[in-house]
């Protein structure tokens, strides 16, 4: 059974700093990775999605990377800005058309 | 407007009472799907369709049940609801395999 992980569970970073979250899965045969970003009580917004035959993807500030032979992957924030600050989500999708599984989120903090 | 939209957005119910989550969108996509979301448990799917005439159960389908009245309308409904039911609950569409989430459905059962 595919099991997804992150670490850390929250994260402290004061304004401009570069960081990086993590996400690793058991199951190394997934058909595409989805980084996802949520505001407290609010939805979630798709921020990458990354194939499985692909190594990253970029958006803005943002990059994503995928390592399936190790069953990781990373967010990379450069420049963190307070309005940053929210939940990660990382989600495996392990089939075609199936739904995603969760990790349980990374909470990012990013103080002025 | 959103894409996504689910109604209501806030509801309290009572023990036993029956309730209706419904979810619309714009989309056009032929897939949707509904999660519920725990503090502390991330996100588990509850049930999942590809299209009008195809429903399948997720991994936390008990107490649940669904109706795809249209592509674009899904509803889920919990017919005696229990205390342990309060949670979050999301509808999703996918299209290309990327999912994109409505905005939620905050559920208090008393």
């Amino acid at each position: 059974k595919q099991e997804v992980t992150q670490i850390p569970a929250a994260l402290s970073v004061p304004e401009g700093e570069n960081l990086v979250l993590n996400c690793s899965f058991t199951d190394s045969a997934i058909y595409n990775l989805q980084w996802f970003r949520q505001d407290p009580g609010k939805g979630l917004t798709s921020l990458l999605l990354i194939q499985s035959s692909q190594r990253e993807q970029t958006s803005g500030r943002l990059n994503a990377s995928l390592d399936k032979s190790s069953g990781r992957s990373t967010l990379y924030i450069a420049a963190s800005q307070p309005g940053d600050s929210a939940t990660y989500l990382c989600a495996i999708n392990n089939q075609a058309g199936t739904a995603l599984i969760f990790g349980k989120g990374t909470t990012l903090s990013v103080s002025s | 407007d959103a894409d996504v939209t689910q109604t209501p957005r806030n509801r309290i119910t009572k023990t036993g009472k029956r309730i209706m989550l419904e979810c619309s969108q714009t989309k056009g996509h032929d897939r949707m799907y509904w999660y519920r979301q725990d503090p502390g448990l991330g996100l588990q799917l509850i049930y999942y369709s590809f299209d009008v005439k195809d429903i399948n159960k997720g991994e936390i389908s008990d107490g649940y049940s669904v109706s795809r009245q249209a592509q674009a309308k899904f509803s889920l409904s919990l017919e005696s609801a229990i205390p342990n039911q309060t949670a979050l609950y999301f509808c999703a569409t996918a299209h290309n395999n990327e999912q994109f989430f409505g905005p939620g459905t905050r559920l208090t059962v008393l």
